[in-house]
């Protein structure tokens, strides 16, 4: 009953460092997304995958990529740490409906320093 | 555009207390609405959901009702609980093929006993 697996759940990077964020669901969803949460901003879209082999930018894409692997993984990738991307992110999949609920991973805390 | 607004918090209730946490919505088209909940280190939960006007979405003691006539899908709880503390997050899931949903800033609840 894994739902979605994000890893690492914790990161500390100093500026300019490169990291990606993985996350894998075994729910058979064709959409995943990548969400920031900061307080009082509730949480932010940056970018997702409407289905296998697509991406699309989100509300809050700079400073981010996206790889969509295969229909269970979609990675997101941090080219060049800044402070202003210190969050939580989460990871989430659904079924391509606007009705179907998103089902979120634990989330990633990074910490830039 | 696409929005949500929800009431600030924190809210601070004792146990057995009547909850709402207010939420309005601005959106083109018929949006579903949402209500999920966040506990304390983990990613967020599908709390309840409506998909039309009129519409009433419960689960676990909530309830909230989708009204087309004021924009709004406020949540309630007749007796709240220790164990219902938790952030509770607004959203409309937009038309498009994905679920591309639009998040309030949440509302931290904090019941004691």
């Amino acid at each position: 009953n894994a739902g979605v697996t994000q890893t690492p759940k914790f990161q500390v990077l100093k500026t300019g460092q490169s990291m990606t964020l993985q996350c894998a669901q075994d729910m058979n969803h064709n959409s995943m997304y990548w969400y920031r949460q900061d307080p009082g901003m509730g949480l932010r879209l940056i970018y997702y995958s409407a289905s296998e082999g697509t991406t699309d930018k989100g509300e809050v894409p700079n400073g981010y990529n996206v790889s969509r692997l295969n229909k269970r993984e979609f990675s997101l990738r941090l080219e060049s740490a800044a402070p202003s991307q210190t969050s939580v992110y989460f990871c989430a999949s659904s079924f391509p409906d606007p009705s179907a609920p998103l089902h979120f991973g634990n989330g990633t805390r990074l910490t830039v320093t | 555009g696409n929005s949500v607004t929800q009431m600030e918090g924190p809210v601070t209730l004792s146990e057995e207390a009547f909850l709402t946490i207010n939420c309005t919505y601005t959106a083109t088209g018929y949006p579903s609405l949402f209500w999920y909940v966040q506990y304390p280190g983990e990613g967020l939960q599908l709390l309840l959901k409506a998909t039309k006007a009129d519409d009433k979405g419960s689960n676990k003691g909530f309830e909230a009702t989708y009204r087309k006539e004021t924009t709004s899908f406020h949540l309630e709880k007749g007796s709240v609980q220790v164990s219902d503390s938790a952030v509770y997050f607004c959203a409309l899931g937009v038309s498009g093929g994905y679920n591309k949903l639009i998040f309030g800033a949440g509302t931290r609840l904090a019941v004691h006993p």
